[in-house]
């Protein structure tokens, strides 16, 4: 069964320091997304990756191919990081017929305190 | 562009009514989704479409209806509400839908309540 598997669930920092979420999966992927989800409930996308790494302020996110692993990086963290940071895969060979049909992980919730 | 425009916000129906949650997209967006978020559980994809005219079925279909009749919009219509559908539902769209795809867009989700 195609799996994606984030830790850990909750996380729970002071403001400054450099947070780390993990998200796992079982089989190969085309790509991996990565969202936020506001406390209000909004979900936005951060980013989208198939290999390397990726950057956009304090944000980094990483992607492990043969060991299957991805990480999401916030550096300096402050209180407005505090969100659901959700972990999504779209795993090979699932094409148009499939509707390009992402798998998605449960969900870090990450409160920065100041 | 507005992006991803879902409605209602919050929605109470009782059992067995029906309801049709409206989404609309102005990117030009080829791909257009529903899905449900349940608490301990990863977003779920209900139905889909990759394109006016084109509409399939995702991982839990059972009790919803879609129809996509141009491009920008993608309603989806619940039968017969029942209690298992209280959910917050989300509409998403992205450009492509070939691999690795394109980013997803969401709306704003709807809080749904079945009593």
């Amino acid at each position: 069964k195609n799996e994606v598997e984030q830790s850990p669930q909750n996380l729970t920092a002071q403001e400054g320091e450099f947070i780390t979420i993990n998200c796992s999966y079982s089989v190969g992927i085309s790509a991996l997304h990565w969202l936020q989800q506001h406390p209000g409930g909004g979900i936005v996308s951060l980013f989208m990756l198939s290999s390397g790494k990726k950057k956009h302020g304090r944000l980094i996110a990483t992607i492990n191919i043969q060991e299957k692993h991805s990480s999401l990086h916030i550096t300096a963290s402050h209180p407005r990081d505090s969100a659901v940071y959700i972990c999504a895969v779209r795993f090979r060979g699932v094409g148009e017929t499939s509707g390009s049909r992402l798998t998605f992980g449960e969900g870090t919730q990450l409160t920065v305190n100041p | 562009n507005a992006g991803v425009t879902q409605t209602p916000k919050f929605q109470v129906l009782k059992t067995g009514q029906s309801m049709t949650l409206q989404c609309a997209q102005d990117m030009n967006h080829e791909y257009m989704s529903w899905y449900r978020q349940d608490p301990g559980m990863g977003l779920r994809l209900i139905h889909y479409s990759v394109g006016a005219g084109i509409t399939d079925q995702g991982e839990v279909p059972n009790g919803y209806n879609v129809s996509r009749s141009t491009t920008e919009d993608f309603p989806l219509r619940l039968l017969s509400a029942a209690p298992s559908q209280t959910s917050v539902y989300f509409c998403a769209s992205r450009l492509s839908t070939g691999p690795p795809g394109s980013p997803l867009h969401f709306g704003n989700g709807t809080r749904l309540t079945v009593t």
